[in-house]
Parts: structure tokens; C-alpha cells; sequence
């Protein structure tokens, strides 16, 4: 079965801590994955994409093939990191979005 | 800095009305997707079309929703008869040709009283 999990509903944290949210899926063949960033009433935002390697605002992500995961870090979270996070899979181009539930995470001064 | 479009942004109606949401994906994209958004059920894709043809709804309530692309610069989703179940924030989303990501537009809010 296709599926994203993303085991936390809420993480709540302190400004200046290390944040990880979580996301493990369930894809047989080699999907590409993503973190999307949804700000308080607002649209749903792209914020990495696995096959970038990149770092955006501060986070990362990394596949891990093996754990099926591809868990999302930042070193010291930011008040302004507060948000809704969805990990989502994609199995080929052109094709529909397999979204987790999403996590909360809240920064705390 | 494109952006997907969509109109309305909020929508208030009384139940058995009709009510149509319109979008505009990225000039170029191919892809389009209609999601709903509830607190219950998070995000659900409810129907997507490729150059216009449309290549999945199974997500859609078919006695009530419709989705069409009438040409490749708006996409639609209409209720009717609308019910207060339907309250939720519908987002359309496009996607460029050949790559997997989608890009989202603002949502359209829709109160069902």
C-alpha cells in the first residue's frame, strides 16, 4: 500500500532547540518525496524536495531508503518555524501527491 | 513569481446551493489537482487532469461534485447542491510537465450553512 506516516499530530519546542519531524513511508518502486510548509491560513508551500539535497531556511532532509524515511531537521528552530509540516510522495511525474497527516510544530520563546 | 489562482478565496452559502470554485494553474503547467482540507481528514485529493483530461476523480462525490478544465488557463469544482459536510478549504494545485512537484494556490474557504 501506498502511504505516508508522520507519526507526531504536535511537536512543540523551544526557540533555539533542535527540531525533527518525522516521516516514514510505504511506496514499492522509488517515489520522490517532499516537505511542504503550510503557515497559519495560507498555502500549502514547497519547502524541499529529496532530489535537491538542498537546504531551505535552515532545514533538511535525507532519504533513507533503507528506514523508509526522510525525516525532516533543522539545528535551532526559529518562532517563525512555527507551522504545519506534510511530508507527501510522489510515485511518477505528473502524478497525484500521497500526503502524511502532517505535524504541528510549535516554537516557543 | 507565478502563482496558482483561485477564486474565491471564502464562500459562504446555505445548504442545497450551488457553489463554484475557480482556478487558474501556472501558464505551462499540465497538471492540475483539486485537494479539500478538513481538520478531520487532513488533505484529500478529490480529482486531477492531465492537458485538460481529466484522470482521476475517484476522489469526488460523483452525485454532487463535477470537476472540468474548459481550457488550460481555468479549472473548476463545482457542489450542487451543496451540504454543511462540505465546509472545508479547497485547494487547487498544478504541476509543471515532466517533474513531480505540484505548487498550490491559496484555497477557497467554504462555510455551508
Amino acid at each position: 500500500a501506498q502511504r505516508v506516516t508522520q507519526p507526531e499530530k504536535l511537536l512543540s519546542v523551544f526557540k533555539g532547540a533542535p527540531v525533527e519531524l518525522k516521516c516514514n513511508y510505504s511506496y514499492s518502486g522509488s517515489p520522490e518525496l517532499f516537505w511542504y510548509v503550510q503557515y497559519s491560513r495560507q498555502r500549502l508551500q514547497l519547502l524541499l524536495r529529496h532530489i535537491s539535497r538542498e537546504s531551505i531556511k535552515g532545514f533538511t532532509a535525507d532519504l533513507n531508503k533503507g528506514e523508509t524515511s526522510f525525516h525532516l531537521k533543522k539545528p535551532f528552530a526559529q518562532e517563525e518555524d512555527s507551522a504545519m509540516y506534510y511530508c507527501a510522495l510522489s510515485g511518477y511525474t505528473g502524478g497525484k501527491l500521497i500526503f502524511g497527516q502532517g505535524t504541528e510544530l510549535s516554537v516557543k520563546p | 513569481d507565478a502563482r496558482v489562482t483561485q477564486t474565491p478565496r471564502h464562500k459562504v452559502t446555505e445548504m442545497g446551493q450551488e457553489v463554484t470554485m475557480r482556478c487558474q494553474p501556472i501558464l505551462g503547467h499540465n497538471t492540475v489537482f483539486w485537494y479539500r482540507q478538513t481538520m478531520m481528514q487532513g488533505l484529500e485529493l478529490l480529482a486531477y487532469f492531465r492537458n485538460r483530461a481529466p484522470l482521476d476523480d475517484s476522489g469526488m462525490p460523483k452525485d454532487r461534485f463535477s470537476a472540468e478544465m474548459p481550457d488550460a488557463t481555468l479549472a473548476t469544482l463545482k457542489i450542487q447542491p451543496s451540504e454543511p459536510r462540505d465546509s472545508a478549504v479547497y485547494f487547487c494545485a498544478s504541476g509543471p510537465r515532466g517533474r513531480y512537484e505540484q505548487y498550490f494556490g491559496p484555497g477557497t474557504r467554504l462555510t455551508v450553512t
